[in-house]
């Protein structure tokens, strides 16, 4: 069964600061990836994703994600923090197989906080 | 466009109650996803609508729920009687194909406290 693991349940940073969060995923076949962020009484909304290509990716809001095949892994980046970055963090990853592997599996969320 | 609507965005009932949450996708989107998240957990899927079909309910935790998408377009995800480990968010989302390369569009989630 496909899982994802954001293994930091609170990141802090200071504004202007590099921000990471992080995610390590687990799939069978090629892995659909992807970031969400939940603001206060919002909905999840989409951020980035990695489909194909290269491995670097960039979003919404300034953020990039960087795809590692080999540490399974799809970290979530942004060069300079704001103050307004803070929110809760999804990472969420879909297979390729047919059926439920291509439902969506999420992580169990990161709240960043960005300190001025 | 509209985005998903979901409604109520709290529920607070007494444990063995009903409850009915409802979710309005995006005009035009066949697709319609229900997850939840639990305490603090992971966000968890829990079915799939394609129109008025379910596709996969592999996600149902027990017979206690029930959802519907009568004449493909909003859905509701009942559940009776409720449970107290049913506290949770509930997530509705809405694509127009499946699996979407591009993202899904999520509501707001209905916040259920059951006490």
């Amino acid at each position: 069964a496909q899982s994802v693991a954001q293994p930091e349940d609170q990141v802090n940073v200071a504004e202007g600061n590099p921000l990471t969060v992080k995610c390590t995923y687990s799939v069978s076949g090629n892995p659909y990836l992807f970031w969400y962020v939940q603001y206060p009484n919002r909905g999840l909304q989409f951020l980035l994703k990695y489909i194909t290509g290269d491995n670097l990716v960039k979003g919404s809001y300034g953020f990039e994600a960087e795809f590692n095949k080999s540490q399974t892994s799809f970290h979530l980046k942004k060069p300079s923090a704001l103050v307004s970055d803070s929110a809760l963090y999804f990472c969420a990853v879909r297979g390729s197989i047919s059926g439920s592997a291509r439902q969506l599996t999420f992580g169990s969320g990161t709240q960043l906080t960005v300190l001025p | 466009e509209a985005g998903v609507t979901q409604f109520p965005s709290h529920s607070v009932i007494e444990k063995g109650q009903t409850v009915t949450l409802r979710c309005d996708p995006i005009s035009g989107h066949d697709n319609l996803y229900w997850y939840r998240r639990v305490m603090g957990k992971e966000i968890k899927f829990l079915l799939h609508f394609v129109k008025e079909s379910k596709q996969d309910e592999s996600g149902m935790p027990n017979n206690r729920f029930l959802a519907e998408r009568t004449g493909g377009t909003y859905s509701t995800l009942k559940v009776q009687p409720a449970e107290l480990e049913d506290s949770g968010v509930y997530f509705c989302a809405s694509s127009q194909v499946h699996p979407s390369n591009y993202g899904y569009t999520f509501g707001s989630g209905t916040r259920l406290t059951v006490v």
